[in-house]
C-alpha cells in the first residue's frame, strides 16, 4: 500500500535559517504529492502540491520538487520566520480510481526562534 | 468562499456513549472525507463520501460510521465510545473537478473520559 516517511523531528532553527524537511514515499502509479501545515489548535492548511514528476510546488517561500527517481518530495525554504513555527505534514493521494484518500507522514514539528 | 466548517469544535463524552460530529463542505464541493488525528497513530483516513455514497473506507471498526446529505453536509458517528477514540477529527472537502486536492476544516476535538 501507499506510505509516506518524514524526517524525524522536532526541528529547531533560528530566524532566517534555511529549512529542509525530508519526505519520501512509496506508492503504485503516479500519486499527487502535498505538503500541509498545521498551526496550534487548527486544522490542516494546504501549503503546496505537485502532480507529476519534476513538478515544483511553491507557496509563501516554500518549495518542493516531485522526484520520481528518488521517490522524494522534500520541503525547503530559504529563510524561515518565527511565524513558520508549526507542524508540517507530507502527504500523497493515490490514483483517482481509489478515491481521494490522503496518506500522511508522521509530521515534523518546526520551531523557529527569533 | 467560506471554508470547511465543523461543529462542535470541542466535545467531552464518557465511555460507552455515542457521538455525532458534523461537517459542512466548501460551497460546491460534493466530496467529503473524514480523518482521525492522534499523537500515537497520526493522521488516519476514516471514509469518503461523494454525492451521498460512501466511496472509500479506512481501516476502522464498525463503530465508526458516516453519512452525507443531499446538500453535501456530512456527519460521522462513533458509537460505544472508548478512551482510545479521543482525537481530533478532521473533515475535508474537495472540488469535483480536482480529484486529488482536499481542503480541511478546523476539526472537532473529542475527549472520552
Amino acid at each position: 500500500g501507499n506510505s509516506v516517511t518524514q524526517m524525524e523531528g522536532p526541528v529547531t532553527l533560528s530566524e532566517e535559517a534555511f529549512l529542509t524537511i525530508n519526505c519520501t514515499y512509496t506508492a503504485t502509479g503516479y500519486p499527487s504529492l502535498f505538503w500541509y501545515v498545521q498551526y496550534p489548535g487548527e486544522g490542516l492548511q494546504l501549503l503546496l502540491k505537485a502532480t507529476k514528476a519534476d513538478d515544483k510546488g511553491s507557496n509563501k517561500g516554500f518549495e518542493a520538487t516531485y522526484r520520481k527517481e528518488t521517490t522524494s518530495f522534500h520541503l525547503e525554504k530559504g529563510s524561515v520566520q518565527v511565524s513558520d513555527s508549526a507542524v508540517y505534514f507530507c502527504a500523497l493521494s493515490g490514483q483517482e480510481t481509489s478515491g481521494s484518500r490522503l496518506t500522511f507522514g508522521e509530521g515534523t514539528q518546526l520551531t523557529v526562534n527569533p | 468562499k467560506a471554508g470547511v466548517t465543523q461543529t462542535p469544535r470541542y466535545l467531552i463524552k464518557t465511555r460507552g456513549q455515542q457521538v455525532t460530529l458534523s461537517c459542512s463542505p466548501i460551497s460546491g464541493h460534493r466530496s467529503v472525507s473524514w480523518y482521525q488525528q492522534t499523537p500515537g497513530q497520526g493522521l488516519q483516513f476514516l471514509f469518503e463520501y461523494f454525492s451521498e455514497t460512501q466511496r472509500n473506507k479506512g481501516n476502522f471498526p464498525g463503530r465508526f460510521s458516516g453519512r452525507q446529505f443531499s446538500n453535501s453536509r456530512s456527519e460521522m458517528n462513533v458509537s460505544t465510545l472508548e478512551l482510545g477514540d479521543s482525537a481530533l477529527y478532521l473533515c475535508a472537502s474537495r472540488p469535483t473537478a480536482v480529484w486529488d486536492t482536499q481542503y480541511f476544516g478546523p476539526g472537532t476535538r473529542l475527549t472520552v473520559l
